[in-house]
């Protein structure tokens, strides 16, 4: 069975670092990508970026691009999203998928991590 | 403001059919497959329909989608309670290699 497993919920002040993690399992965590989405509080989804974890190749939203960065780890089958300072603005639910580029979808979803921003 | 145009909001009776539109252009849903999710209130998306027409095992056949030039469409049959949710659409842009959702259409089961 696939799943993928988020970090708990996060309160942070605002300039805090921050790593939220999406562990995979039930597949072969480096033959799919893992995307992030962002959805803040009463709004849609946004799409944040990709990664393939076989090798480390990452697309990244202009949106979001160099306000975070996206990684992962093939020997724990884990990917992340990290701020190096938060803003208040990023107070909104975070989930990470599995996408399937070729296609394109996202087939499964982690729970979602909340992350709370406020001083 | 978001790439795909959804309606904000859609209603019907239970039992009844309701049809969700997602317009795009030849970039995005011109060039490529869309897919669906259903977001009921407190959860994670759930895949709906992808390549365009297709539903993932244990969705039931009240939920088809179909697509035609640069919109797609979901379409509810037999409405139920439990339907009530928003659903975004999604696809990939070919010009900007960017993942792009609808604004999401809120769907109330009067």
């Amino acid at each position: 069975e696939v799943q993928l497993v988020q970090s708990g919920a996060e309160a942070k002040k605002p300039g805090e670092p921050l790593k939220i993690s999406c562990k995979g399992s039930g597949y072969i965590f480096t033959s799919y990508w893992i995307g992030w989405v962002r959805q803040m509080p009463g709004k849609g989804l946004e799409w944040m970026g990709l990664i393939y974890p076989g090798d480390s190749d990452t697309r990244y939203s202009p949106s979001f691009q160099g306000h975070v960065t996206i990684s992962a780890d093939k020997s724990t089958n884990t990917a992340y999203l990290q701020w190096s300072g938060l803003k208040a603005s990023d107070t909104a639910m975070y989930y990470c998928g599995r996408y399937l580029f070729a296609d394109p979808y996202f087939d499964f979803w982690g729970q979602g991590t909340l992350v709370t921003v406020s001083s | 403001q978001s790439v795909l145009t959804q309606p904000p909001s859609v209603s019907a009776a239970p039992g009844q059919k309701v049809t969700i539109s997602c317009s795009g252009s030849s970039s995005d849903i011109g060039s490529n497959y869309v897919s669906w999710y259903q977001q009921l209130p407190g959860t994670a998306p759930k895949l709906l329909i992808y390549d365009s027409i297709r539903r993932p095992s244990g969705i039931p056949d009240r939920f088809s989608g179909s697509k035609s030039g640069t919109s797609a469409t979901l379409d509810i049959t037999g409405l139920q309670a439990g339907d009530e949710a928003h659903y975004y659409c999604e696809t990939w842009d070919s010009s900007l290699y960017v993942v792009v959702f609808g604004g999401g259409t809120k769907l109330t089961v009067l």
